[in-house]
């Protein structure tokens, strides 16, 4: 079983509207989530980082929110635009050990 | 500023050849990795490197072999190619591992065996 779970594994939403993508974990020790964009036939570019002591960061339209207690992180995309069609991956880092969620592929339609 | 650059960029095999993966950063960074990237599987590391003249195996390391004779560079090589083998693959580097500095990932290697 994956220690880093993400679901949906797509989705397809309209220009304009909001969607969130989630990732749970069971990876311990905690040290780090981050999240990262994937455009296709690209490599993963990172969108934002959240440490233990972190409940939210906005990076732009990205909103990350993170709890610690149940192991749980979102992804929020606000007013989607087309570029933002891609993969979203979760990783969780314990220590110097990556895990790497699945991820979600998301398709924003005109 | 090119970051990580991967080559080749395609490639197709026949089963038992063998080829190489090169992996560059221009960013001086000490750690290296790499992944494949299957199908409704998060990515899986292959080997990695904390430094020039080192290698540690990852998660799925049989198969393939590394080499960092040069910081800049990481190659991976496959002796003797399987269908398994068939995937994306991707090269990341990183300035330290126990930071918050993001991995920077190339744009893989997409390799087919036939």
């Amino acid at each position: 079983k994956n220690q880093v779970e993400q679901s949906p594994q797509s989705l397809i939403i309209l220009e304009g509207k909001n969607c969130t993508l989630q990732c749970n974990y069971t990876v311990s020790p905690f040290s780090n989530l981050r999240w990262y964009k994937q455009d296709t036939g690209r490599g993963p570019v990172s969108l934002t980082i959240m440490t233990f002591s972190e409940n939210t960061k906005s990076n732009g339209r990205y909103t990350a929110t993170l709890d610690a207690d149940t192991k749980q992180s979102s992804l929020h995309i606000t007013a989607s635009q087309l570029s933002d069609s891609a993969s979203y991956i979760c990783v969780v880092s314990a220590g110097g050990d990556m895990r790497f969620g699945a991820g979600t592929r998301l398709t924003v339609k005109p | 500023n090119a970051g990580v650059t991967q080559t080749p960029k395609f490639r197709v095999l026949k089963t038992g050849q063998s080829m190489t993966l090169l992996c560059a950063q221009d960013m001086n960074h000490e750690y290296m990795y790499w992944y494949r990237q299957d199908p409704g599987m998060g990515l899986r590391l292959i080997h990695y490197s904390v430094g020039e003249g080192t290698t540690a195996k990852g998660e799925v390391p049989d198969g393939y072999n590394v080499s960092r004779l040069k910081k800049q560079n990481f190659l991976l090589g496959l002796e003797s190619a399987a269908p398994s083998q068939t995937s994306v693959y991707f090269c990341a580097s990183r300035r330290q591992v126990r930071s918050n500095q993001p991995q920077h990932f190339g744009d893989g290697t997409r390799l087919s065996i036939l």
